[in-house]
This record gives structure tokens, sequence and C-alpha cells, in this order.
């Protein structure tokens, strides 16, 4: 079975920095693009960004270019996102998800599965 | 990069039809047939309903059809359930450099 999973709730201050993961399994994690949302309460889905594990190409919506580093390690088929300096703004839920199929040239058959979420809360 | 355009909200009967739309540019939803729809209930994860413009997934009921026209990307569910009622997704292949744009979200209420 094809699986994102995705690390546990966070509860941070202000400033602090923090790395979530997304650890595939089921398939072969180099080969398809994992990709980050974010969910903010009550809010719609955001598009942040995406890297192909197979050799790190990463890009980002405009929206988050420069507040947050997305990452891959393939050793073991876990993608990473990151702060280095969080905001109560930044409080929401993030998935991870993989596109559905698979090469550094695919860009159709869109996000399956989804990672369960990881709920990141940001208060001092 | 701005997010597709969708209805805040679409509300319909049981058994009715209901569509949703998804209007984008052509850098994005004119450009490419990579149209893909999402159903998501509360306090869950989003699920794929759609991909390609009108392609269902495996165990998608054949309610859900999508299709598109210029610029514009629709979802229709027919036969309208109780168990419909949630929030709808689009999101598009764009040939800008962040490779992917969603949509704002439609809330379906079943009347």
């Amino acid at each position: 079975e094809v699986q994102l999973v995705q690390s546990g709730a966070e509860v941070k201050k202000p400033g602090e920095s923090l790395k979530i993961s997304c650890k595939g399994s089921g398939y072969s994690f180099t080969s398809y693009w994992i990709g980050w949302v974010r969910q903010m309460p009550g809010k719609g889905l955001e598009w942040m960004g995406i890297i192909y594990p197979g050799d790190s190409d990463t890009r980002y919506s405009p929206s988050f270019q420069g507040q947050v580093t997305i990452s891959a390690d393939k050793s073991i088929s876990t993608a990473y996102l990151q702060w280095s300096s969080l905001k109560a703004s930044d409080t929401a839920m993030y998935y991870c998800v993989r596109r559905a199929c698979s090469g550094g040239s695919c860009r159709s058959k869109g996000f399956d599965p989804w990672g369960q979420g990881t709920l990141v809360t940001v208060s001092s | 990069q701005s997010a597709l355009t969708q209805p805040a909200s679409v509300s319909g009967s049981p058994g009715q039809s209901i569509t949703i739309s998804c209007t984008g540019t052509s850098s994005d939803v004119g450009g490419y047939n990579y149209v893909s729809w999402y159903q998501q209930h509360p306090g869950k994860a989003p699920k794929l309903m759609i991909y390609d413009v009108s392609n269902r997934p495996s165990g998608v009921s054949n309610r859900f059809s999508g299709s598109k026209s210029g610029n514009t990307a629709s979802l229709t569910i027919s036969g309208l359930q109780a168990e419909d009622e949630a929030d709808y997704y689009c999101s598009s292949y764009t040939s800008s450099s962040t490779l992917e744009v969603f949509g704002g979200g439609t809330k379906l209420t079943v009347l």
C-alpha cells in the first residue's frame, strides 16, 4: 500500500525553528514528486511547493519562497518542511502529497495519496 | 501566482445535480489537461476525486465527473447524496516555476 506518514503535532513559540517530516512507503520514493500544502484554520488549501527526491529539484510557490525550506532524504524515504523562525501566522495544518505519476517530467494524475496532516501551532 | 477561482458555495437537494466551476488562465487550466479535483470532509485529509480533467481514480463513484472548456474546468456531481456534503478544491499544473496551483475551494451543502 502506498502511504505517506507525517510526523506528529507540534506546539512552538514565535521565533523557534521547526522541521516536520513525511515518510513515504510502498513505492519508489525517488521517482515521485512530493508536495506540501498548507491549510490555515477554517481556510482553503494553499500550494507551498514541491520536490523531486530523485534529483532534489525543488520549486516554491511565490507566497512561500524564502519562508520555508523543502528537502528530502532519499536514504530514509522522507521529505521535510522546515522553518527557521516561526510566526503565529504559520499556525496551520500541513499536508504532504505525492504526485500520482512517476518521473521528473510527470505533470499529471493529480496528488494521491495525501499524508494525514501535521498540525503546527505557534503561540507565545 | 494567483489561485484558481471557484465559487465559495453551492447547494443542491438530494438526487439533484450540481456543477462547480474552476477558472484559471491559459498558463494553467486552459493550457493543459492536468486539472484535478479533491473532496475534503471536516477534519479529514483531502481525497482525489478526478484527475486529468475527467478521469476517476479507482473507487470513486461515477456520480462524479469532470470537464473543461477553455480556461474553466468543471466538476459535476449527479444524484446528490448527503455524504457528498464537503469542501471541493480544484488544482492544475501550471507553466510557472511553482508547477501547481489550487483553487480557493467550494463548500457544497446538500439541502
